[in-house]
């Protein structure tokens, strides 16, 4: 079965800095993607990044990066300076290719702290 | 564009009442899902549709109902309240490989 573990429950940045949020997965699937999820106190679940497991090269969107190691199965998430609005907790998903249901398997979250 | 609305937004019940979360989108997605997230954890899938008239059991069903009449709404059913059911539910739709879209959540306390 595959799990997704993300170790930090908590990270704290400044402001205008740089975070790296952390999530390992385990699969024997070779084809599936990752996404990063942002939920902020609203509750909304919305979509940050995503990344397919065939491709090499790591997404980016505007501040936010991924580092994708696929033989390490580790998949973080980098936060270019840091603003307020980026408080909110982070769940990182993975989903199986081959599922035809798109069911997705979630980590446990990291609050994101931002300082001012 | 509504998108994905779930009502209510918070609610507390009494061990043994029933209630049905309501779950409704716009979107014509086929594909909708409830999830429960409990302190501290991830999303766990506790029943999903592919399509109208057609649902499954995800991780962890016991306790709960759904029903998919039609594309747009997919009510959550709790027959019997337990303390074991408080959580924030949400309820998310989509269509083929592409990103789901999640409601604002319910959170249920049962006491």
């Amino acid at each position: 079965a595959q799990t997704v573990t993300q170790s930090q429950p908590e990270m704290s940045v400044q402001e205008a800095e740089t975070v790296t949020l952390s999530c390992t997965y385990d699969t024997s699937e070779s084809d599936y993607y990752l996404f990063w999820y942002k939920q902020p106190p609203s509750r909304q679940m919305i979509l940050v990044i995503r990344q397919e497991a065939y491709k090499q090269q790591n997404a980016t969107e505007n501040r936010f990066s991924v580092n994708f190691q696929k033989a390490a199965k580790s998949f973080s998430l980098k936060i270019s300076d840091s603003q307020l609005g980026d408080a909110a907790m982070y769940f990182c998903a993975y989903r199986r290719v081959m599922d035809s249901n798109y069911q997705l398997i979630w980590g446990a979250g990291t609050k994101l702290i931002i300082k001012p | 564009n509504a998108g994905v609305t779930q009502t209510p937004k918070f609610r507390i019940l009494k061990i043994g009442q029933s209630m049905t979360l309501q779950c409704t989108q716009d979107m014509n997605h086929n594909y909708m899902y409830w999830y429960r997230q409990d302190p501290g954890m991830g999303l766990k899938l506790i029943y999903y549709s592919v399509g109208a008239g057609i649902t499954d059991k995800g991780e962890v069903p016991n306790g709960y109902n759904v029903s998919r009449s039609t594309t747009e709404d997919f009510p959550l059913r709790l027959e019997l309240a337990a303390p074991s059911q408080t959580s924030v539910y949400f309820c998310a739709s989509k269509i083929r490989d592409r990103e789901a879209f999640f409601g604002q959540g319910t959170r249920l306390t049962v006491v």
